[in-house]
């Protein structure tokens, strides 16, 4: 298996500008989740999903975050406008129900917002 | 309650040497406690694992320890090699329905082993 998948690697906006980041889960996998990373905030839940339907959008920081999981192998993670303070690492996740602490991460999403 | 929190933040040690990362939580429902080795420029990935019913786990030469009554668990790296300088993440979850599998991470240990 191709492990999870995110793309861009590296994304570099003006501020005020949209930014999608998108993630294909590991097949088979019914829970993903969407992280971010930065170094005075560690790691940081943004969203879950189960079965492509959104369960805990409670770390989403502001309504300028919006994450989509339209079928089973893709998930975007939209932010509309940007702000510098949304630079950070953006990982993608995704396991199995039942395996609780084994969450395969993507190899995530730098983003840069000038 | 849901918040584990992680010592030191950083951490130096000899090649050789064994380093000790702690974490500590508050909520009684968490069942699972897995560790977390994050390379630079990677994702976190699972490293080991372990459940309250037993106060240690070993794998090679990482150890968990686990103090149930204390609330705290611990990660040791014996013989610590230049190859296991890494970010370090302790988490928790619970067999709960409403926890959804989710991980409740604590704040990273950057870990360097000097040769």
């Amino acid at each position: 298996d191709a492990g999870v998948i995110q793309s861009p690697r590296h994304e570099v906006t003006e501020m005020g500008q949209e930014v999608t980041l998108r993630c294909k889960p590991i097949s088979g996998h019914d829970y993903l989740f969407w992280y971010r990373q930065t170094m005075m905030r560690g790691l940081e839940l943004l969203i879950y999903f189960n079965n492509n339907v959104p369960i805990d959008d409670s770390g989403m920081p502001e309504d300028r975050f919006s994450a989509k999981m339209p079928n089973a192998s893709f998930s975007t993670l939209k932010i509309q406008p940007s702000e510098p303070r949304d630079s950070a690492v953006y990982f993608c996740a995704s396991t199995l129900a039942g395996g609780l602490y084994e969450q395969y991460f993507g190899p995530g999403t730098r983003l840069t917002v000038t | 309650q849901q918040q584990v929190k992680q010592s030191p933040q950083s951490l130096i040690v000899q090649k050789g040497g064994i380093s000790i990362i702690n974490c500590a939580y508050e909520n009684t429902a968490f069942d699972y406690f897995p560790w977390y080795q994050q390379f630079p420029g990677k994702g976190p990935a699972l490293l080991i694992a372990i459940r309250p019913d037993v106060s240690e786990k070993k794998e090679g030469r990482f150890t968990i320890s686990f103090n149930k009554s204390a609330k705290q668990f611990s990660l040791h790296i014996m013989d610590s090699q230049p190859g296991d300088s890494a970010t370090y993440f302790c988490a928790a979850t619970s067999k709960l329905a409403a926890a959804g599998n989710k991980l409740t991470f604590g704040g990273g240990t950057r870990v360097l082993v000097k040769p």
